[in-house]
Parts: structure tokens; C-alpha cells; sequence
């Protein structure tokens, strides 16, 4: 069974659209991060949180928002759906100060914004 | 600032060896994870380091110098599904993700 799940796995919308990408562990980890994967930029942090109800900012949070309902769960909301929000989605979770932690990794989602 | 640089491409043959190569920068240093992504897939965690020197975990290694910034990812008896993309990443001092490399794409070849 694996440990991180996300949902939808490919997903497209309109400019100005409403997404929710979701995230589930059941890894029992604390830490939980949203990054985005472009070519040639690589893998950026968009959120992060240590525990439900906590959220911190990453790298490059403008146009996102993200909730920690649960230690399972971490959402990532885009009210306003952007072409520039065209990207792969990673969620990850680690179980320590995340920071140099071994972070396991979903199968990402595809977000493609027309 | 905040830094992390590898080189593009990699090419080597089947049964030898590829050393994948890293240099970063940044304020203060908590130490380096290595992943490997195939292609259209998630990162996988392969190792982390944080102290100077080799450590081998048998057909990964990887090596650590603090002082020049420099890390690398040695892959031996290479064998084709080692094709992949090889990514370092570092913590910054400002947030409890990692920053990541653009990842070094590794192709063997028989």
C-alpha cells in the first residue's frame, strides 16, 4: 500500500479556475510539503506544514494556498488558476525537522492550465 | 545566497561507473540528501550525508567535502536501469524543505 497518495492524478482546468490538489500519508509524519517540478527550474517548495492546522511558506508560495486539516492530510488550493501554474505537483512527507529528513514522495499530480 | 548546481547529462556504459557530481551554497550547512527520479515518476531517497568523506552503501556511494561545497553521487556496476535522473538537494536556513538541484540525467548505455 503506498504511503503517499495524491489526488487527482492529472487534472485540467481554465485560467481563473478553482483547483484542489489533495495529499494523504500514512506514514505517521509530522512534516507534509507541496513543491512543483518544472524543466529548468527542477523541484521547488511551494508549502510545507509540521502538523495539521500549520502551515509555513516555501520557495515560491505566490498563487497557492495550502491546508493541513490532519496529520494525513495536506491540500494545495489554486482560487486562480494561472497558465504559469502549468506544472507536475509532488507531495512529500518526512518524519523529522524536515529539513534534512529522508522525504518519501506520491506519484504527483499533472495540472495543466488552459 | 541559496544554491545547488549539477551537471546536465551523464553518459556512460553498462558495468562501469558514473560519478554524478554537486556543488551548493549555503548559510550554514545541515547536511545533503541525494534522490534518484526515473522518468515520470517521483523522487526516490537514496542517501543523506552530512559528515566529510566516502560513504559507500554498496552500489551507491557518496562522497562529502564541506569546506569546497562539493558532493558526489558514484554509481558503480552500473547496469541500464540506473537510467535516470540523479537530484542533490540541500535544507535552506529559512524553511524545513529541501532546495533541489536541476538533476543530472544519468544514461547507460550497453
Amino acid at each position: 500500500e503506498a504511503a503517499v497518495t495524491q489526488s487527482p492524478r492529472n487534472k485540467v482546468t481554465v485560467t481563473g479556475g478553482n483547483v484542489t490538489l489533495s495529499c494523504r500519508q500514512t506514514n505517521s509524519h509530522n512534516y507534509m510539503y507541496w513543491y512543483r517540478q518544472d524543466t529548468g527550474h527542477g523541484l521547488r517548495l511551494i508549502h510545507y506544514s509540521y502538523g495539521a492546522g500549520n502551515l509555513q511558506i516555501g520557495d515560491v508560495p505566490d498563487g497557492y494556498k495550502a491546508t493541513r486539516t490532519t496529520q494525513e492530510d495536506f491540500f494545495l488550493l489554486l482560487e486562480l488558476a494561472s497558465p504559469s501554474q502549468t506544472s507536475l505537483y509532488f507531495c512529500a512527507s518526512s518524519d523529522r525537522r524536515g529539513n534534512y529528513a529522508e522525504q518519501f514522495f506520491g506519484p504527483g499530480t499533472r495540472l495543466t492550465v488552459l | 545566497g541559496q544554491g545547488v548546481e549539477q551537471p546536465a547529462k551523464l553518459m556512460s556504459v553498462e558495468g562501469t561507473f558514473a560519478r554524478v557530481n554537486c556543488t551548493y551554497s549555503t548559510s550554514g550547512f545541515n547536511g545533503l540528501s541525494w534522490y534518484q527520479q526515473r522518468e515520470g515518476q517521483a523522487p526516490v531517497f537514496l542517501s543523506y550525508v552530512v559528515l566529510d568523506g566516502l560513504k559507500d552503501s554498496g552500489h551507491f556511494s557518496t562522497f562529502l567535502s564541506r569546506s569546497n561545497g562539493y558532493s558526489y553521487l558514484l554509481l558503480t556496476e552500473l547496469q541500464i536501469k540506473d537510467s535516470a535522473s540523479y537530484l542533490c538537494a540541500v535544507p535552506p536556513f529559512y524553511a524545513q524543505g529541501l532546495t533541489f538541484g536541476l538533476g543530472t540525467r544519468v544514461s547507460v548505455f550497453p
